[in-house]
């Protein structure tokens, strides 16, 4: 069973840029798209964008383009979602999430990384 | 502002049966798309509970289905317990080329 696990939590300055990564283990990874959802505190889910890594193709959410950058690297099966010109309202739990195959729904989501934007 | 439009909370009592709408437009459900829905329990990840409108996958008891009308969608919870007290969200597409969510509903076991 395919596992996703992301990397730790971090605090960032606004203007800064963050990086998270989001490893895929237990199965097959090239094929299936990622995306990057995240969560504010206390608020809903909001999708960032995708990824196809077998691909390199990615496309982002309207709101996020220019300041959002996802890639993929198969070698290691870990997609990256980097997020820049940080501010406070960035602050929010983010995770990725598998396409399941056939579906834009996402069925395998990772255990979120917590972005704490403060200065 | 929430793409897709959800109650806030529903609530009910062990045993009854629940629905949580979810509300979209003619660049969404409406024009076709499928709807999925997810559980979240605080502090973890959400979980998917149906996709494709209606199917469940593999492990979620049939107690939870999904349909779809026009615009919107429904999930349905019947034998209510006290573990399904969690936040739910339905997604779609729409044709600004985004995956876009409900705000969430809380659902109360009272």
């Amino acid at each position: 069973q395919v596992q996703l696990v992301q990397s730790g939590a971090e605090v960032k300055k606004p203007g800064s840029s963050v990086k998270v990564s989001c490893k895929a283990s237990g199965g097959t990874f090239s094929s299936y798209a990622i995306s990057w959802v995240r969560q504010a505190p206390g608020q809903g889910l909001e999708w960032m964008g995708r990824i196809i890594p077998i691909l390199g193709i990615a496309n982002y959410a309207q709101k996020f383009q220019g300041r959002v950058t996802i890639t993929a690297d198969k070698s290691t099966s870990t997609a990256y979602m980097e997020l820049s010109s940080l501010r406070s309202e960035d602050t929010a739990v983010y995770y990725c999430a598998r396409d399941l195959r056939g579906s834009t729904a996402f069925d395998i989501w990772g255990q979120g990384t917590m972005v704490t934007v403060s200065s | 502002q929430s793409v897709l439009t959800q109650p806030p909370s529903v609530s009910g009592a062990p045993g009854q049966r629940v629905t949580i709408s979810c509300t979209g437009s003619s660049s969404n459900i409406g024009a076709g798309y499928d709807v999925h829905w997810y559980q979240q329990l605080p502090g973890t990840a959400p979980k998917l509970l149906i996709y494709g409108n209606s199917n469940r996958p593999s492990g979620v008891p049939d107690r939870f289905s999904g349909s779809k009308s026009g615009t919107s969608a429904s999930l349905a919870i019947t034998g209510l317990q006290a573990e399904d007290e969690a936040d739910y969200y339905c997604q779609s597409y729409d044709s600004s080329l985004s995956e876009v969510f409900g705000g969430g509903t809380k659902l109360t076991v009272l």
